[in-house]
């Protein structure tokens, strides 16, 4: 099993500019996290989705970010416009049920924004 | 809501000796308590979870703890390894949520 898959890894934009990141969660898992890491604020989850139907979006940090799942096998962020503010490692978290269960998070996507 | 204090923020050990690592946790609902280690750029990975119904759990050299009255969960690391260097997060879910929250992490250096 290849595991969650991120892109790109690394992403560098100026302000104002949209950035997408992509996931692709374990096949047969059903629900999917995102998660935001910084210094200031650890581990925060963004936005997650059980069946590509999003349930909790309450930690998204404000109208610029947007999360999609079109179908089982795809995800994206989108940040519109960027902000220096959003610098940040995001990863995407998948796991096989919902209620109690390991989540496996993929490698991460390192956002920079001047 | 749940909110997860870990201590401490960073502990360093010389190899062969133990490392425990505290979480404390507001919300007496929750349940679930995994154990991620996040290695320098990598997304965390699970090492080991409890759940409410049990008192302590051991892998190899890893155990957890978990004192539900006291609201708290602890990581025991025996016979540290200079691998073993990495940061560590608790976290801590109820049955009515999918959701995980996390402690603020503990960056954990064994020197050899």
């Amino acid at each position: 099993d290849a595991g969650v898959i991120q892109s790109p890894r690394h992403e560098v934009t100026e302000m104002g500019q949209e950035v997408t990141l992509r996931c692709k969660p374990i096949s047969g898992h059903n629900s999917l996290f995102w998660y935001r890491q910084t210094m200031m604020r650890g581990l925060e989850l963004l936005i997650y989705f059980n069946n590509n139907v999003p349930i909790d979006d309450s930690g998204m940090p404000e109208d610029r970010f947007s999360a999609k799942m079109p179908n089982a096998s795809f995800s994206t962020l989108k940040i519109q416009p960027s902000e220096p503010r959003d610098s940040a490692v995001y990863f995407c978290a998948s796991s096989p049920r919902t209620r109690n269960n390991e989540q496996f998070f993929g490698p991460g996507t390192r956002l920079t924004v001047l | 809501g749940e909110n997860v204090e870990q201590h401490p923020s960073t502990l360093s050990v010389q190899e062969g000796d133990s490392a425990v690592i505290k979480c404390t946790y507001s919300d007496s609902a929750s349940n679930y308590f995994p154990w991620y280690k996040q290695e320098l750029g990598k997304g965390p990975q699970l090492i080991i979870d409890i759940r409410s119904n049990v008192g302590e759990k051991k892998d190899q050299r890893i155990a957890v703890t978990l004192n539900k009255t006291a609201k708290h969960f602890s990581l025991h690391i025996t016979e540290t390894q200079p691998e073993d260097s990495a940061v560590y997060f608790c976290a801590a879910s109820s049955y009515n949520t999918d959701k995980l929250i996390f402690g603020t992490g503990t960056r954990l250096q064994v020197f050899p």
